[in-house]
């Protein structure tokens, strides 16, 4: 079955602890992003790739950072998680940019 | 400053009738538009999409059109039914190196009545 796959699902960690939340689609899709939702402000990008070893970022990047070392993975990585990253995350992938994007379930992170 | 504006935060619908939902843009590069459906506890789902070089785009129910010099968009889906409740997002893509850049607007909540 064609998807994203992020893991974990949820998760409740402690403010400074240096977190990875995985992504990884089977569609071998050029593009992948990651968007984090909160209530008000809609959804909003994180950091973006085109391609292997290419990335960007995207709307609200601070804190966050992101690897694209293979076409099928694209790890996000809080190195100092703090409370304000308090969020719900998806991870999403598109074979092109007219394509829109096919998103993960979501991961839901709590910072305390 | 928002890119992608939904000015409407729910909408309510009685089943059968049209449902609009509306989306304003404020950059003239984007040239792409989509619409998405997220569900409570689902990632979005994409719906339909156009492209900046048309003003209508069809897919069943579900109508999208675009008004460039007016920089809006909107959705039309005809004829709602329950089914269809879910918060709905409008978004815009650039140009280019840019393509990646997928800006969403905050979303508006269609409620469709039974």
């Amino acid at each position: 079955e064609a998807q994203v796959t992020q893991n974990p699902r949820y998760l409740i960690t402690v403010t400074g602890k240096k977190l990875t939340v995985t992504c990884s689609q089977n569609m071998n899709h050029e593009y992948m992003s990651w968007y984090r939702q909160d209530p008000g402000l809609g959804l909003r990008q994180i950091y973006y790739s085109m391609n292997v070893e290419v990335t960007d970022k995207g709307d609200v990047p601070e804190g966050y950072k992101v690897s694209r070392k293979e076409k099928r993975n694209f790890p996000l990585i809080l190195e100092s998680p703090s409370p304000n990253q308090t969020s719900l995350y998806f991870c999403a992938s598109s074979l092109s940019a007219q394509g829109g994007y096919t998103f993960g379930s979501g991961t839901r992170l709590t910072v305390v | 400053d928002q890119q992608v504006k939904q000015n409407s935060p729910s909408l309510s619908v009685q089943e059968g009738r049209i449902s609009i939902l509306n989306c304003d843009y404020t950059n003239s590069m984007f040239d792409y538009f989509l619409w998405y459906k997220k569900y409570p506890a689902e990632g979005p789902t994409f719906l339909i999409s156009i492209s900046s070089i048309k003003d209508k785009n069809e897919d069943g129910r579900f109508t999208v059109f675009l008004n460039k010099s007016a920089k809006h968009l909107s959705l039309h889906i005809v004829p709602s039914q329950p089914g269809d409740s879910a918060v709905y997002f409008c978004a815009a893509r650039g140009y280019g190196g840019s393509q990646g850049n997928l800006i969403f607007g905050k979303g508006t909540k269609l409620s469709v009545k039974p």
